[in-house]
Order: C-alpha cells, then structure tokens, then sequence
C-alpha cells in the first residue's frame, strides 16, 4: 500500500536553529497538509497545499513557517528559528482527489528543541 | 465553530471486554465528515473509518462498530472482544464536506487512551 514518508523519524535542534522537515507524499496525490501534535496534546492543524500555493493555514502557522514543494516529489515544512514550544511530533498527510476520504499521515517526525 | 469533544481521556479494560469510545461533535455545517484514527505507541496515526452525515448507516468492520447519531451529534466507537493489540490512542476528527480550494482541515478532539490489560 502506498505510504506517505517523512525524514528524520527523530531531530534535536538548539532553540533558534532552523530546521526543515521532509516529506514525499504518495506519487499522485495533489493535495498536502501539516499537521502537529504536541505530547499528549491533540492533533492541530498548520498548513494546507495545492497547486503550489497555500491553501489554508492556521494560527499556528505564523511567520517563522514555511512551506515548500521543491520538486515533484517531495513537501517541506520549515521552522525558520526554532523555538523550546515547537516541540511536537508534527505530521505530514496528503490526499488524491477534491473529494474527502480521509488523509494518509505520515509516520511523523518527533522534534525536540533543546 | 466546529469542535469535536471525546470526554473520555483514558479507559482501561481487561481483555475480551467491549469498550465504547465516545465523540460529540459540534458544527453548523449541515453536510460534514467524521473520522476515526488510530495512534498505536508508535506513534503513526492510522484511518479507521469515515462517514458523512448523509450517511446514518451504523458500520461493522470485524470486531469495530461505530454508531452515528445525528439528532445527538454523537459518533461512537465500539469495539468487542477488545485484544491487547487495540492499546492506543484513538482520535475522533471532523472535516467540511465541500470546499471551493479542494482542500480539507480537520479537527480532532484531544483523543482517548485506550488500555486492553491482559
């Protein structure tokens, strides 16, 4: 079965570093989300994707966020100086069609800012 | 405002026990989605189930069931001779059935922790 993949499973950044999360979507789906989840705490919507431009994004998703599709194949989040509370697991998922069957998360990348 | 509530935040049970998990949502949409994920100690989150408020249908799949109650805003799950393997976090989401951007965001509620003791 398709998989969306995201790298590192794991990154210890120092406060202020930037950092960039990967993701390759599955081959032929159009439609791309971030999504993060701090420990214990509910999944929280960032930022939606389609036809290289933002959709959505939520008040999470302020300046120091970026998102990027660099290629064909692979959906970057970037946090541009990180911060102690942007430690979370964050999410990466995509969709094929316009119609909502429900996101393929990725297995998500686990972020510590120390 | 959409919200989504599971009121219970941990449950244990022993094994061969059925185990209903509760959803209350809150929208002002008249057509929505609503979802089931699983969060396993790995820590991925895996789709269980969607269902559109057309649809009042209750679903079987093996030993899950969700029960959907529109009149209560109410989406429950059930499962039945729970195993030790079914030990996660489970997530109740709602989503908008139609958008003009073909993009959907969800809203989870805040989960509840399931333990199946041997």
């Amino acid at each position: 079965e398709p998989e969306v993949t995201q790298t590192p499973s794991h990154q210890v950044t120092q406060m202020g570093q930037e950092v960039i999360l990967r993701c390759v979507p599955i081959s032929n789906h159009l439609y791309f989300y971030w999504y993060r989840q701090i420990l214990g705490q509910k999944v929280e919507f960032l930022v939606s994707f389609y036809n290289n431009e933002i959709s959505e994004k939520s008040e999470i998703f302020d300046d120091q966020f970026s998102v990027e599709r660099p290629d064909g194949s692979n959906f970057t989040l970037k946090i541009r100086s990180t911060k102690l509370e942007d430690s979370a697991m964050y999410f990466c998922a995509s969709t094929k069609s316009t119609s909502n069957y429900g996101y393929t998360f990725g297995s998500g990348t686990r972020l510590t800012v120390v | 405002a959409q919200k989504v509530t599971q009121a219970q935040t941990e449950i244990s049970v022993v094994e061969k026990e059925d185990v209903t998990l509760d959803c209350v949502y809150e929208t002002r949409d008249t057509t929505y989605y609503l979802f089931w994920y699983k969060q396993p100690p790995s820590g991925e989150l895996v789709f269980l189930i969607r269902r559109n408020s057309f649809d009042e249908q209750n679903e079987i799949s093996g030993r899950y069931s969700w029960n959907f109650q529109k009149s209560t805003s109410s989406f429950n799950f059930t499962i039945t001779a729970s195993q030790v393997v079914d030990s996660a976090v489970y997530f109740c989401a709602l989503s908008e059935a139609y958008t003009t951007s073909g993009t959907y965001k969800y809203i989870f509620g805040t989960g509840t922790r399931l333990k199946v003791l041997a």
